[in-house]
């Protein structure tokens, strides 16, 4: 899987969108962008997953560039519970099943 | 819906000593996977289980190991403990096909000290 690159800490302020970037320079193009996020002691979360279209769901939306060598997690009105560890991972669908590559991701702290 | 169920929450063993961690996915979920998540290394894949059969393995010694029943529960099991295996051990389940519309959902873990 494809190696992603994302700032290790972010900070927002409470109701301001938080947008997160991921970096996947080498992403291959059968391979997919997923996010993730881990709060304190808890497991990661499933947020949100694209191939090369923009997606929103009731979470946050995920803009990936056109060349795909980047995307943007979003968090409409950032509340004091999104404050976690967000993951972006690259995954191709196949062999690797359910195996995913986590990084280091981007410790997001939205302050009030 | 339930969610991903892990059993027990916390756990303190003695070194040498074995341990058995218990994972329900969730409800028609037929892969289950297990993840160690360690301050120094982070989130690290360790095998996955479908339809009562390894999958997957990841770079981990023998001496962790998994099994997968007939209803999808899974266990996994580690023997001969190093103070090195304490961790947050995580399971995940999905519906198991390798459709990208089948992302993983984790349990909250079993936290394991080795003393």
């Amino acid at each position: 899987d494809a190696k992603t690159t994302q700032p290790p800490s972010m900070d927002c302020a409470e109701g301001r969108a938080a947008n997160l970037p991921c970096n996947h320079s080498t992403i291959s193009g059968n391979e997919y962008v997923y996010w993730y996020r881990q709060i304190h002691s808890q497991g990661p979360q499933y947020i949100i997953h694209g191939l090369k279209n923009n997606e929103t769901n009731e979470m946050a939306s995920l803009i990936i560039t056109e060349d795909r060598k980047s995307s943007t997690l979003i968090l409409p009105h950032a509340t004091l519970r999104d404050t976690a560890v967000y993951y972006c991972i690259v995954r191709v669908m196949g062999t690797s099943g359910s195996r995913l590559t986590f990084g280091e991701g981007t410790q997001l702290t939205v302050n009030p | 819906k339930a969610g991903v169920t892990q059993t027990p929450r916390y756990l303190i063993k003695t070194r040498g000593q074995q341990v058995t961690l218990s994972c329900s996915p969730i409800s028609g979920h037929r892969s289950v996977s297990w993840y160690q998540q360690t301050p120094g290394q982070g989130l690290q894949f360790l095998f996955e289980y479908f339809s009562e059969t390894q999958r997957n393995k990841g770079n981990f010694p023998g001496r962790f190991s998994g099994r997968q029943f007939s209803n999808s529960r899974s266990e996994m099991n580690v023997s001969t403990l190093e103070l090195g295996d304490s961790a947050l051990y995580l399971c995940a389940s999905s519906w198991g096909s390798y459709s990208p519309n089948s992302p993983l959902h984790f349990g909250n873990g079993t936290r394991l000290t080795v003393t």
